[in-house]
């Protein structure tokens, strides 16, 4: 069964500060990998995808990641955060050989950013 | 183009009652899933329609059960609530049923349900 790990689950930072949130996944076969973010009061929204090609992945907001097959991770990093970008992240993934289209999701970590 | 819409978006109900929540997805889309977000479970699949019929389904008790019409409007009913069962109940739409390159999942606002 796949399933996603999010180790930090409350992260704090001041803007400007650089960030890096991880993400591990547990497939062996194809996977299409997500980032969603859930503002406060909001939907949850994609932030980035990863389905094939450039390991590294450009989304909204400024925000990227990295697929990095070896090490089953898919981070997530911004340079340069802001106050608004305040929220809880979630990592998801889909299996891409089994066609299955329902997303499995990390726990989340939330983000605090201190203006 | 309109979102996902759900209603109602926000539901009290007591223990040993049922539930219905509707979700609209995108116009074009025909795939809808049904998740579940607590605090203690985070986001959990329940189910996936497409064409009205259910194609995936995830670990939960047969009290949790969804259909989808023709119009891809979809329904998710909850008999006999149980109090672990409040929570918020999200649907997604995409295009198609498959994973692949183009099949970004939608999420709507969500209906919050409260078991008493």
């Amino acid at each position: 069964a796949q399933s996603v790990s999010q180790h930090n689950h409350h992260v704090i930072l001041s803007e400007a500060a650089s960030l890096e949130l991880g993400c591990n996944y547990s497939y062996g076969g194809t996977v299409n990998l997500f980032w969603y973010v859930q503002y406060p009061g909001q939907h949850l929204q994609l932030l980035l995808k990863y389905f094939s090609g450039d390991p590294l992945v450009k989304g909204i907001k400024g925000f990227e990641a990295e697929f990095i097959k070896s090490k089953f991770s898919f981070n997530l990093r911004k340079p340069s955060v802001q106050w608004s970008d305040t929220a809880e992240y979630f990592c998801a993934v889909n299996g891409g050989t089994t066609g299955a289209n329902n997303l499995f999701f990390g726990t989340g970590t939330r983000l605090t950013v201190i203006p | 183009k309109a979102g996902v819409t759900q209603t109602p978006r926000y539901l009290i109900k007591t223990r040993g009652q049922q539930v219905t929540l509707s979700c609209s997805p995108i116009s074009g889309h025909r795939s809808v899933s049904w998740y579940q977000q607590t605090p203690g479970q985070g986001l959990q699949f329940l189910f996936e329609y497409f064409s009205e019929t259910q194609r995936n389904k995830g670990n939960f008790p047969g009290r949790f059960s969804g259909r989808q019409f023709s119009n891809s409007r979809s329904e998710m009913n909850v008999s006999t609530l149980e109090l672990g069962d409040s929570a918020l109940y999200l649907c997604a739409s995409s295009l198609a049923a498959l994973s692949g390159r183009n099949n970004e999942q939608f999420f709507g606002p969500g209906t919050r349900l409260t078991v008493l």
